[in-house]
């Protein structure tokens, strides 16, 4: 069973360029969480999707940034016109929410975006 | 506001000594979990505990929740080299319907052989 996988792994793009995150979440997972982690810091929470349906964007920023999670395909993360402060480390985390292990979320290995 | 807050910042220990890493938080919580990250990679689940549960082993790791102080602690025993990375306690609340995690900023361990 192949865990969380995210693509690419290292995306550089220049300020103004448009930035496109992918997240493939575990097999039978169909609750998606976005993350950010700038340099020597935690990870904050970004946004919450189940399949075509936002439930929580509470931690995206009002502009610039969007994310999907489509009926097939995987999750999309898009930020547009990046801007340097757009650089860090992108996680993605699917969980099942079912039974006992309903809040354990697996994370995938990240994308660490740099905007020059 | 930051939920979790872990402390040291920073920690240094010889190769077979324990490393005891805390964790305070502000808000009600479900659960407490710890994750593991070694430098520049993903984040790796360590354990989780519930909040009406009050301690819990997973091999050298032990983990204790206190919910009347909203504070934890993750104890590795007998360290090795293997260990160093950055912890991370992160805490999850299902009251908005999300079930968001919460991280601190994260101890950053080293293990010296």
């Amino acid at each position: 069973n192949a865990g969380v996988m995210q693509n690419p792994r290292h995306l550089v793009r220049r300020r103004g360029q448009e930035a496109r995150l992918r997240c493939s979440p575990m097999k039978g997972h169909s609750h998606v969480y976005w993350y950010r982690q700038l340099p020597e810091e935690g990870l904050k929470f970004m946004v919450y999707l189940q399949k075509e349906n936002i439930i929580d964007e509470s931690g995206m920023p009002k502009e610039r940034f969007s994310a999907e999670f489509p009926k097939e395909g995987p999750s999309i993360l898009r930020i547009q016109q990046v801007v340097r402060g757009d650089s860090a480390a992108y996680f993605c985390a699917s969980s099942n929410r079912t039974g006992s292990s309903s809040y354990e979320q697996y994370f995938g290995p990240g994308t660490r975006l740099t905007v020059t | 506001s930051q939920q979790g807050e872990e402390d040291p910042q920073a920690l240094s220990i010889q190769e077979g000594e324990n490393a005891t890493m805390n964790c305070s938080y502000k808000t009600s919580i479900n659960n407490l979990q710890w994750y593991r990250q070694n430098s520049g990679r993903g984040l790796v689940h360590l354990i989780l505990i519930r909040s009406n549960e009050r301690e819990k082993h997973s091999g050298r790791l032990r983990v204790t929740l206190d919910t009347s102080k909203k504070s934890s602690s993750l104890l590795i025993t007998a360290s090795r080299a293997a260990d160093t990375a950055s912890y991370f306690c992160a805490t999850a609340y299902s009251g908005a319907g999300s079930y968001q995690l919460t991280f601190g900023k994260g101890t950053k361990l080293s293990v010296i052989p």
